[in-house]
């Protein structure tokens, strides 16, 4: 069965470096998200992708971040400057079509911890 | 903004037993994801619902569109089903999910 694949599992950084944090889509699929997940809270949306550009982000996803699919396989999510306050589970998830008809295949996600 | 809420928050029943874990919703949605976390950390998909009941194995997935509400079922309750179960709501398109807090659910031999 396709899978999400993520890179790394787990990242051990010092604040205020920068991260990449990169994710392998399923295939065919159109539509690409992250999802980030502080220890002991719910699952938050940061941003989709679609067409090679950003379709939606939320508040969180501020200036620090960015995202990109540079050789249209992977997709990264980028955190510079990244503070105490990004330690968290990022999980990567692709779609066929629109999340409102299709079902999403989530990554096994990478472990952020920033020092 | 949708806002999602689950219940109950934690769960514990024995083997066999059925269980109900609930969620609604403020805002009207396109579709209404449940999906299933294991303690490792991993989410997997179980259903993807915009009206009525769906079933796969021991798991229903009903949705009450009108009331905003759906329930995630489990019949014949095993260990292996212990894991956190969480809706999240999608306005459809490329729009993010809006996810619940989730359920903690203990199965117990």
């Amino acid at each position: 069965e396709p899978e999400v694949t993520q890179t790394p599992s787990h990242q051990v950084t010092q604040m205020g470096q920068e991260v990449i944090l990169r994710c392998v889509p399923i295939s065919n699929h159109l539509y690409f998200y992250w999802y980030r997940q502080i220890l002991g809270q719910k699952v938050e949306f940061l941003v989709s992708f679609y067409n090679n550009e950003i379709s939606e982000k939320s508040e969180i996803f501020d200036d620090q971040f960015s995202v990109e699919r540079p050789d249209g396989s992977n997709f990264t999510l980028k955190i510079r400057s990244t503070k105490l306050e990004d330690s968290a589970m990022y999980f990567c998830a692709s779609v066929p079509g629109s999340t409102g008809a299709n079902v999403l295949t989530f990554g096994a996600g990478s472990r952020l911890t920033v020092l | 903004k949708n806002e999602v809420e689950q219940s109950p928050q934690n769960l514990t029943a024995q083997e066999g037993e059925f269980i109900t874990i609930n969620c609604s919703y403020s805002v009207g949605i396109s579709a209404l994801h449940w999906l299933q976390q294991h303690p490792g950390g991993g989410i997997v998909s179980l259903f993807m619902l915009s009206s009525g009941k769906k079933k796969h194995g021991r798991l229903i997935a009903t949705i009450n569109i009108q009331e905003k509400h759906s329930s995630l079922h489990i019949t014949a309750s095993h260990p292996r089903d212990s894991a956190v179960y969480i809706c999240a709501a999608s306005g459809g398109g490329a729009d993010g999910l809006t996810f619940g807090k989730g359920t903690h659910l203990i199965i117990q031999p």
